[in-house]
Protein backbone atom coordinates (compact mmCIF):
# COMPACT_ATOMS: atom_id res chain seq x y z
CA UNK A 1 0.00 0.00 0.00
CA UNK A 2 1.37 3.35 -0.60
CA UNK A 3 2.50 5.20 2.17
CA UNK A 4 3.14 9.38 2.68
CA UNK A 5 4.23 10.39 6.21
CA UNK A 6 5.55 13.93 6.61
CA UNK A 7 7.29 15.35 9.82
CA UNK A 8 6.91 17.09 11.96
CA UNK A 9 3.29 17.52 12.43
CA UNK A 10 3.82 21.12 13.64
CA UNK A 11 6.59 23.73 13.29
CA UNK A 12 6.98 27.28 14.97
CA UNK A 13 9.41 29.59 14.21
CA UNK A 14 10.52 32.79 14.38
CA UNK A 15 11.17 35.10 11.32
CA UNK A 16 14.17 34.55 9.07
CA UNK A 17 14.76 31.12 11.22
CA UNK A 18 15.04 28.64 8.10
CA UNK A 19 14.13 25.15 8.27
CA UNK A 20 13.13 22.15 6.45
CA UNK A 21 9.74 20.08 5.99
CA UNK A 22 9.78 16.27 5.54
CA UNK A 23 7.49 14.08 3.26
CA UNK A 24 8.68 10.20 2.96
CA UNK A 25 6.73 7.95 1.08
CA UNK A 26 6.43 4.48 0.02
CA UNK A 27 5.39 3.53 -3.29
CA UNK A 28 5.36 1.10 -5.82
CA UNK A 29 6.66 3.27 -8.46
CA UNK A 30 6.87 7.30 -8.40
CA UNK A 31 4.90 9.07 -10.96
CA UNK A 32 5.34 12.48 -9.17
CA UNK A 33 5.61 14.31 -5.69
CA UNK A 34 3.66 17.52 -5.08
CA UNK A 35 3.62 19.98 -2.52
CA UNK A 36 0.78 22.11 -1.68
CA UNK A 37 -0.26 24.58 0.69
CA UNK A 38 -3.47 24.97 2.86
CA UNK A 39 -4.70 28.12 4.81
CA UNK A 40 -7.10 27.39 7.05
CA UNK A 41 -10.75 26.99 5.35
CA UNK A 42 -9.59 26.73 1.97
CA UNK A 43 -8.65 24.76 -0.87
CA UNK A 44 -4.91 23.64 -1.13
CA UNK A 45 -2.60 25.36 -3.53
CA UNK A 46 -0.13 23.98 -5.79
CA UNK A 47 3.18 25.02 -5.25
CA UNK A 48 5.86 21.83 -6.40
CA UNK A 49 6.10 18.87 -8.98
CA UNK A 50 9.19 17.01 -8.77
CA UNK A 51 9.45 13.81 -11.23
CA UNK A 52 13.00 12.01 -10.33
CA UNK A 53 15.27 12.36 -7.44
CA UNK A 54 17.87 14.63 -7.51
CA UNK A 55 15.26 17.36 -9.01
CA UNK A 56 14.84 20.46 -7.20
CA UNK A 57 12.31 23.84 -7.73
CA UNK A 58 11.88 26.78 -6.02
CA UNK A 59 9.85 29.49 -5.50
CA UNK A 60 10.66 32.66 -3.42
CA UNK A 61 11.54 31.68 -0.21
CA UNK A 62 10.37 27.67 -0.90
CA UNK A 63 12.89 25.34 -1.98
CA UNK A 64 11.84 21.73 -2.57
CA UNK A 65 14.19 18.65 -3.20
CA UNK A 66 13.59 14.57 -3.96
CA UNK A 67 15.77 11.94 -3.51
CA UNK A 68 14.52 8.17 -4.05
CA UNK A 69 13.06 7.79 -0.58
CA UNK A 70 11.87 11.27 0.50
CA UNK A 71 11.08 14.87 -0.23
CA UNK A 72 12.06 18.15 1.31
CA UNK A 73 10.62 21.48 1.55
CA UNK A 74 12.96 24.08 2.76
CA UNK A 75 11.98 27.51 4.06
CA UNK A 76 14.49 30.27 3.78
CA UNK A 77 14.05 33.19 6.04
CA UNK A 78 10.07 33.13 6.68
CA UNK A 79 7.92 35.27 7.20
CA UNK A 80 4.07 35.01 9.12
CA UNK A 81 2.42 34.94 5.82
CA UNK A 82 4.26 31.38 5.20
CA UNK A 83 2.36 30.24 8.24
CA UNK A 84 0.03 27.49 6.48
CA UNK A 85 -0.45 23.87 6.43
CA UNK A 86 2.35 22.05 4.06
CA UNK A 87 0.92 18.94 2.02
CA UNK A 88 2.88 16.09 0.45
CA UNK A 89 1.38 13.99 -2.52
CA UNK A 90 2.50 11.47 -4.28
CA UNK A 91 0.88 9.85 -7.60
CA UNK A 92 2.35 6.15 -8.61
CA UNK A 93 2.84 4.40 -11.87
CA UNK A 94 0.43 2.09 -13.22
CA UNK A 95 -2.81 1.48 -15.11
CA UNK A 96 -5.87 3.52 -14.19
CA UNK A 97 -3.56 5.32 -11.27
CA UNK A 98 -3.52 8.56 -13.73
CA UNK A 99 -5.76 10.56 -10.98
CA UNK A 100 -5.07 8.69 -7.73
CA UNK A 101 -2.77 10.99 -5.58
CA UNK A 102 -2.37 9.90 -1.94
CA UNK A 103 -1.62 12.77 0.54
CA UNK A 104 0.28 12.82 3.48
CA UNK A 105 -1.25 14.62 6.96
CA UNK A 106 0.61 17.73 6.55
CA UNK A 107 2.92 19.74 8.51
CA UNK A 108 1.54 22.98 10.53
CA UNK A 109 3.87 25.71 10.25
CA UNK A 110 3.68 29.13 11.99
CA UNK A 111 5.98 31.91 11.73
CA UNK A 112 5.88 34.50 14.31
CA UNK A 113 7.37 37.73 14.58
CA UNK B 1 -10.51 33.88 -13.38
CA UNK B 2 -9.75 29.96 -13.85
CA UNK B 3 -11.29 28.36 -11.33
CA UNK B 4 -13.43 25.36 -9.67
CA UNK B 5 -16.20 26.06 -7.73
CA UNK B 6 -18.58 24.26 -5.44
CA UNK B 7 -21.82 24.78 -3.80
CA UNK B 8 -22.85 25.05 -1.04
CA UNK B 9 -20.08 25.71 0.96
CA UNK B 10 -22.05 25.10 3.79
CA UNK B 11 -24.47 22.34 4.64
CA UNK B 12 -25.74 20.85 7.50
CA UNK B 13 -28.46 17.62 6.85
CA UNK B 14 -29.99 14.87 8.54
CA UNK B 15 -29.18 11.67 8.86
CA UNK B 16 -31.24 9.77 5.01
CA UNK B 17 -31.17 13.01 3.41
CA UNK B 18 -30.43 12.18 -0.08
CA UNK B 19 -28.08 15.28 -1.24
CA UNK B 20 -25.89 16.25 -4.04
CA UNK B 21 -23.34 19.03 -3.59
CA UNK B 22 -21.74 20.29 -7.36
CA UNK B 23 -18.34 21.13 -8.78
CA UNK B 24 -17.83 22.90 -11.81
CA UNK B 25 -14.49 23.97 -13.49
CA UNK B 26 -13.87 26.12 -16.76
CA UNK B 27 -10.21 25.07 -17.57
CA UNK B 28 -11.02 22.78 -19.76
CA UNK B 29 -9.21 20.07 -17.47
CA UNK B 30 -10.04 16.11 -18.26
CA UNK B 31 -8.98 14.95 -14.97
CA UNK B 32 -11.72 15.47 -12.20
CA UNK B 33 -11.30 14.24 -8.37
CA UNK B 34 -13.46 14.47 -5.17
CA UNK B 35 -11.34 14.73 -1.67
CA UNK B 36 -13.12 14.41 1.85
CA UNK B 37 -10.01 15.89 4.38
CA UNK B 38 -10.91 15.08 8.00
CA UNK B 39 -8.42 16.01 11.18
CA UNK B 40 -5.59 13.45 11.15
CA UNK B 41 -6.40 11.31 8.49
CA UNK B 42 -5.74 14.44 5.91
CA UNK B 43 -7.42 14.58 2.55
CA UNK B 44 -7.95 11.19 0.84
CA UNK B 45 -9.78 10.60 -2.38
CA UNK B 46 -13.21 9.62 -2.97
CA UNK B 47 -13.71 9.19 -6.55
CA UNK B 48 -11.56 10.97 -10.00
CA UNK B 49 -12.90 11.18 -13.35
CA UNK B 50 -10.65 10.87 -16.27
CA UNK B 51 -12.88 12.23 -18.47
CA UNK B 52 -16.56 12.61 -19.94
CA UNK B 53 -18.28 9.04 -18.77
CA UNK B 54 -14.54 7.91 -17.42
CA UNK B 55 -14.94 7.34 -13.50
CA UNK B 56 -13.07 5.22 -11.00
CA UNK B 57 -12.96 4.79 -7.17
CA UNK B 58 -10.57 6.33 -4.77
CA UNK B 59 -9.44 5.57 -1.83
CA UNK B 60 -13.18 5.99 0.39
CA UNK B 61 -15.47 5.78 -1.99
CA UNK B 62 -18.49 3.97 -0.12
CA UNK B 63 -21.12 5.82 0.55
CA UNK B 64 -21.05 8.64 -2.38
CA UNK B 65 -21.45 8.68 -5.76
CA UNK B 66 -20.35 10.83 -9.33
CA UNK B 67 -21.13 11.46 -12.50
CA UNK B 68 -19.30 12.88 -15.44
CA UNK B 69 -21.98 14.10 -18.28
CA UNK B 70 -20.26 16.84 -19.28
CA UNK B 71 -16.87 17.79 -19.30
CA UNK B 72 -16.93 20.77 -16.84
CA UNK B 73 -18.90 18.97 -13.96
CA UNK B 74 -18.88 16.46 -11.80
CA UNK B 75 -21.20 16.61 -8.91
CA UNK B 76 -20.84 14.59 -6.16
CA UNK B 77 -24.04 12.93 -4.58
CA UNK B 78 -24.46 11.12 -1.30
CA UNK B 79 -27.89 9.21 -1.62
CA UNK B 80 -28.47 8.53 2.12
CA UNK B 81 -25.82 10.85 4.41
CA UNK B 82 -24.28 9.25 7.48
CA UNK B 83 -22.85 11.21 10.25
CA UNK B 84 -19.47 9.42 9.46
CA UNK B 85 -19.10 11.73 6.29
CA UNK B 86 -19.73 14.66 8.00
CA UNK B 87 -16.19 16.37 6.65
CA UNK B 88 -14.44 19.06 4.66
CA UNK B 89 -14.79 17.87 0.92
CA UNK B 90 -13.08 19.51 -1.65
CA UNK B 91 -14.00 19.38 -5.60
CA UNK B 92 -10.30 19.42 -8.13
CA UNK B 93 -9.36 19.19 -11.65
CA UNK B 94 -6.48 19.43 -13.82
CA UNK B 95 -4.89 18.56 -17.02
CA UNK B 96 -3.14 15.38 -17.85
CA UNK B 97 0.14 15.79 -16.16
CA UNK B 98 -0.17 19.16 -15.05
CA UNK B 99 -1.31 21.06 -12.08
CA UNK B 100 -4.06 20.08 -9.93
CA UNK B 101 -6.42 22.92 -9.21
CA UNK B 102 -8.54 22.98 -6.04
CA UNK B 103 -11.83 24.14 -5.52
CA UNK B 104 -12.90 26.09 -1.96
CA UNK B 105 -14.42 23.21 -0.19
CA UNK B 106 -17.73 22.28 1.27
CA UNK B 107 -18.37 21.88 4.93
CA UNK B 108 -20.89 19.08 5.26
CA UNK B 109 -22.74 17.98 8.60
CA UNK B 110 -24.86 15.59 8.87
CA UNK B 111 -26.84 15.08 12.20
Amino acid sequence: EDQVTQSPEALRLQEGESSSLNCSYTVSGLRGLFWYRQDPGKGPEFLFTLYSAGEEKEKERLKATLTKKESFLHITAPKPEDSATYLCAVQVRGTGTASKLTFGTGTRLQVTL
Amino acid sequence: EAQVTQNPRYLITVTGKKLTVTCSQNMNHEYMSWYRQDPGLGLRQIYYSMNVEVTDKGDVPEGYKVSRKEKRNFPLILESPSPNQTSLYFCASRLAGGEQYFGPGTRLTVT
